[in-house]
């Protein structure tokens, strides 16, 4: 089944604690990318990646980290996470960047 | 910036009727895509629309890609408590030489029984 997965997919965590979410899809998609979801804000980008080893920054970067070293697979890490940071993050695939997007279930990150 | 206005932001209505969500634009986009996000999950793609005027109809669904191509519409019809969810709405454009998409912040529905 094509698919994009996220894990964990719920995590609680205290300020400064490192943390790594991973993502992996199963369609060969060369362009990925992580979201995170606020209520009134809507969808904002954080990181994307045309392909292995391109990464680049979205729209809210700060506090994030991000690596492609297989196609597959895109981690998202917060190396010092802040309470600012709780919040729905989705990762996506796509083959390219303003293709149908396939969104994984989600991730909810609270950070105390 | 490209920006996609999605209105209204909250709609809840009686099981049955008709309503209608907007996502407007004062840029103009080479294609737009409409996704429904449920409850626990992430977005799905519903249609997508290209041709300036276009219109594609989903079973209940309709989508219109105004003439400009700066804004659509979906309408339902006799909505169902199944189409609770929320409405995303996303334009396929250029921003610094790169083409990026760019989301509306959604429309929430909320279909009673």
């Amino acid at each position: 089944e094509a698919q994009v997965t996220q894990n964990p997919r719920y995590l609680i965590t205290v300020t400064g604690k490192k943390l790594t979410v991973t993502c992996s899809q199963n369609m060969n998609h060369e362009y990925m990318s992580w979201y995170r979801q606020d209520p009134g804000l809507g969808l904002r980008q954080i990181y994307y990646s045309m392909n292995v080893e391109v990464t680049d920054k979205g729209d809210v970067p700060e506090g994030y980290k991000v690596s492609r070293k297989e196609k597959r697979n895109f981690p998202l890490i917060l190396e010092s996470p802040s309470p600012n940071q709780t919040s729905l993050y989705f990762c996506a695939s796509s083959f390219f960047p303003v293709n149908e997007q396939f969104f994984g279930p989600g991730t909810r990150l609270t950070v105390l | 910036t490209q920006l996609l206005e999605q209105s209204p932001q909250f709609l809840s209505i009686q099981e049955g009727e008709n309503l209608t969500v907007y996502c407007n634009s004062s840029s103009v986009f080479s294609s737009l895509q409409w996704y429904r996000q449920e409850p626990g999950e992430g977005p799905v793609l519903l249609v997508t629309v290209v041709t300036g005027g276009e219109v594609k109809k989903l079973k209940r669904l309709t989508f219109q890609f105004g003439d400009a191509r700066k804004d659509s519409s979906l309408h339902i019809t006799a909505a169902q408590p199944g189409d609770t969810g929320l409405y995303l709405c996303a334009g396929a454009g250029t921003q610094g030489g790169s083409e990026k998409l760019v989301f509306g912040k959604g429309t929430k529905l909320t279909v009673n029984p």
